[in-house]
């Protein structure tokens, strides 16, 4: 079985500080790849950022990069500048591929977080 | 434009009854999932499916049914064997098997008892 653990139910930062999110991950499959998505309070699921497994290089996306350490099985979200419309809750997610097909996105318990203006 | 549809946006359900929310894509993707959401909680995986007529059980499987009988649609019964059925439910759908391609999701159906 694969899990995603997200150690933060909370974030509070003022507005355009930066702010990392942490994520660790468990999957015995090699090949993987770990998302962050966002949901604000319409409650839409949004994604942020994406990265392979197999890729070294850090995923990024404007204000968005990731920290990925494959051999600490660790997945950290920075958001840089941030701003008011990037309260929401955080969600990591992870899907494996094992056989050749996905089994669906294994999720982390989600880091709210805040920006205070 | 191309999306995913889910409906109704709230739905209840009495003792006993069987109910179906319904998730639309025209986004030609092949496969769909159905994931449900407790207050403070993840998403948690239900069902999937790769391919028209066939779909594999997720982690929390027990109490819902589904079928595929189209590449746009999935629909998601919640039996009356699912004794805690109050949440949030979203559905997705992603392309092509294997690449690693994001997952779109619907804006979500929420089921309550009455």
């Amino acid at each position: 079985a694969q899990t995603v653990t997200q150690s933060q139910p909370e974030m509070s930062v003022q507005e355009a500080e930066t702010v990392t999110l942490s994520c660790t991950y468990d999957t015995s499959e090699n090949n993987y790849y770990l998302f962050w998505y966002k949901q604000p309070p319409s409650r839409q699921m949004i994604l942020v950022i994406r990265q392979e497994a197999y890729k070294q290089q850090n995923a990024t996306e404007n204000r968005f990069s990731v920290n990925f350490q494959k051999a600490a099985k660790s997945f950290s979200l920075k958001i840089s500048d941030s701003q008011l419309g990037d309260t929401a809750m955080y969600f990591c997610a992870l899907v494996s591929y094992s056989g050749g097909g996905a089994d669906g996105l294994t999720f982390g318990k989600g880091t709210h977080l805040i920006i205070q203006p | 434009d191309g999306g995913i549809t889910q409906s109704p946006k709230y739905l209840f359900r009495k003792e006993g009854q069987n109910v179906t929310l319904s998730c639309e894509q025209n986004l030609n993707h092949d496969a769909m999932y159905w994931y449900r959401q407790d207050p403070g909680q993840g998403l948690r995986l239900i069902y999937y499916s790769q391919i028209v007529n066939d779909f594999q059980k997720g982690d929390i499987a027990e109490g819902y049914s589904v079928s595929r009988e189209k590449k746009e649609s999935f629909p998601l019964t919640v039996t009356s064997a699912q004794k805690n059925p109050t949440a949030f439910y979203l559905c997705a759908s992603s392309s092509h098997r294997g690449s690693g391609q994001p997952q779109h999701f619907g804006d979500g159906t929420r089921l309550s008892i009455l």
